[in-house]
């Protein structure tokens, strides 16, 4: 009965490879969205999506590319990994964007550690 | 620039004292405020929401309070348990567009001690 799933929960990679984090909801909501933690534990938007369609594309690096195939799914994925991407990456989901109170429900987080 | 602080960065209580958390913002337009609560290893969950009308909600022991005018919030925690040490976190939303964009705190970590 997981409402936001995430795979994998850790990942270790190196530097220079590409890697995907991949995230499902099962709540039926519209919006889906990823989170960068850092270390000091301050958590950022970095994109979101309404119904597959991109709404909210923060200063992130064009080498991080969401992809969602249909509104229950928003994978990321990573190309030419860097030590400054380690950190733990939230997926989350709503019932919509729009200016609106609709709570947001998050994921267990994926720990990406590189190398 | 829309920013969320909060205090104290941590605070070490003893179980079943109460405790009040605090939360500045800047952010503007202001759509709703919102506390969260984020167990280690665990992803951040919703405890309140508040919009712009309200001035406090309730959720069981933890109590939140919002002034607008002030742009100032507060979570109280009352009679804690040990279940209570986590982080927790203020986010206010954005408000007058399209999305719903979340500006977060940098959190406060809760210890309650036996």
């Amino acid at each position: 009965d997981t409402a936001v799933s995430q795979t994998p929960k850790y990942l270790v990679t190196q530097m220079g490879n590409d890697k995907s984090i991949k995230c499902e909801q099962n709540l039926g909501h519209d919006t889906m969205y990823w989170y960068k933690q850092d270390s000091k534990k301050f958590l950022k938007i970095m994109f979101s999506y309404n119904n597959k369609e991109l709404i909210i594309n923060e200063t992130v690096p064009n080498r991080f590319s969401p992809k969602s195939p249909d509104k229950a799914h928003l994978n990321l994925h990573i190309n030419s990994l860097e030590l400054g991407d380690s950190a733990v990456y939230f997926c989350a989901s709503s019932r919509s964007s729009g200016g609106s109170s609709y709570e947001q429900y998050f994921g267990p987080g994926t720990r990406l550690t590189v190398t | 620039k829309n920013q969320v602080e909060q205090s104290p960065q941590s605070l070490i209580i003893l179980e079943g004292k109460n405790c009040t958390l605090q939360c500045n913002y800047t952010v503007s337009p202001f759509s709703n405020l919102r506390w969260y609560k984020q167990d280690t290893g665990r992803g951040p969950v919703s405890l309140t929401i508040m919009t712009f009308s309200e001035n406090t909600k309730s959720n069981g022991r933890y109590t939140a309070t919002l002034d607008a005018d002030t742009k100032q919030s507060s979570l109280h925690i009352t009679a804690s348990q040990l279940s209570d040490s986590a982080s927790y976190i203020c986010v206010v939303s954005e408000g007058g567009g399209a999305t719903n964009k979340l500006i977060f705190g940098t959190g406060t970590l809760l210890a309650v001690q036996p």
